[in-house]
């Protein structure tokens, strides 16, 4: 069972901004989301993480709602070496069991065009 | 690089064939995981592996075997495969306890004809 849903595909222009959307909203308290991305035939790289505040680094920024049922990854300036499966993750850390797997699901292809 | 390097990067081989799939890393993690991503599906867990002990296996077929000599290696050992086994089979390492985020390598793309 899907734990988070993600449009299958969405297009961005160069060098505008890229939002890509995710809904969770049976995310646990203590559950963080997790973004990859996998650009074609490699693989998955991992580009932020966050539980309830939004987050920032050199490479994207993360919004989560309030509620926490849906987040927002956002790439300021998208280039060309940006198109990839961008996936959305939910997971507990220091969870041990089975909760420390990562498991994908479809993601979202993310397209941006000159 | 990652920190985790996969060889071979490509690898053909028939059906009575067997060979082994090397996956390293010296980032200092503990955990190790086999991915396989066939064409156009999600990447699926194959098995799991917590200092050198095997904590998972996902119903894999048995000509696939898997084997973690120490924290820092990975093999998939393969024989007997069929076609549909063709796919790109990706390595992760993590630190063990909880999840501090997961390093990929680039993957193999193995062939079976």
């Amino acid at each position: 069972d899907a734990k988070t849903t993600q449009p299958p595909s969405m297009d961005c222009a160069e060098g505008r901004a890229a939002n890509l959307p995710c809904n969770h909203s049976t995310i646990s308290g203590n559950e963080y989301v997790y973004w990859y991305r996998q650009i074609h035939s490699q693989g998955p790289q991992y580009i932020i993480h966050g539980l309830k505040n939004n987050e920032t680094n050199e490479m994207a920024s993360l919004i989560i709602t309030e509620d926490r049922k849906s987040s927002t990854l956002i790439l300021p300036h998208a280039t060309l070496r940006d198109t990839a499966v961008y996936y959305c993750i939910v997971l507990a850390e220091n969870s041990g069991g089975s909760n420390y797997k990562l498991t994908f699901g479809k993601g979202t292809l993310l397209t941006v065009n000159p | 690089e990652t920190g985790v390097t996969q060889t071979p990067r490509h690898l053909v081989m028939g059906m009575t064939n067997k060979k082994s799939l090397k996956c390293e890393q010296h980032l200092g993690h503990n955990a190790m995981y086999w991915y396989k991503q066939s064409a156009k599906k999600p990447l699926e867990l194959m098995f799991v592996y917590n200092f050198k002990e095997q904590t998972e296996n996902n119903s894999v077929p048995s000509r696939f075997s898997p084997e973690c000599p120490n924290s820092s290696h990975l093999f998939l050992h393969l024989h007997t495969l069929q076609p549909e086994d063709s796919a790109l089979y990706l390595c992760a390492s993590s630190q063990e306890t909880g999840y501090y985020g997961y390093t990929f390598g680039s993957g193999t793309r193995l062939t079976v004809v």
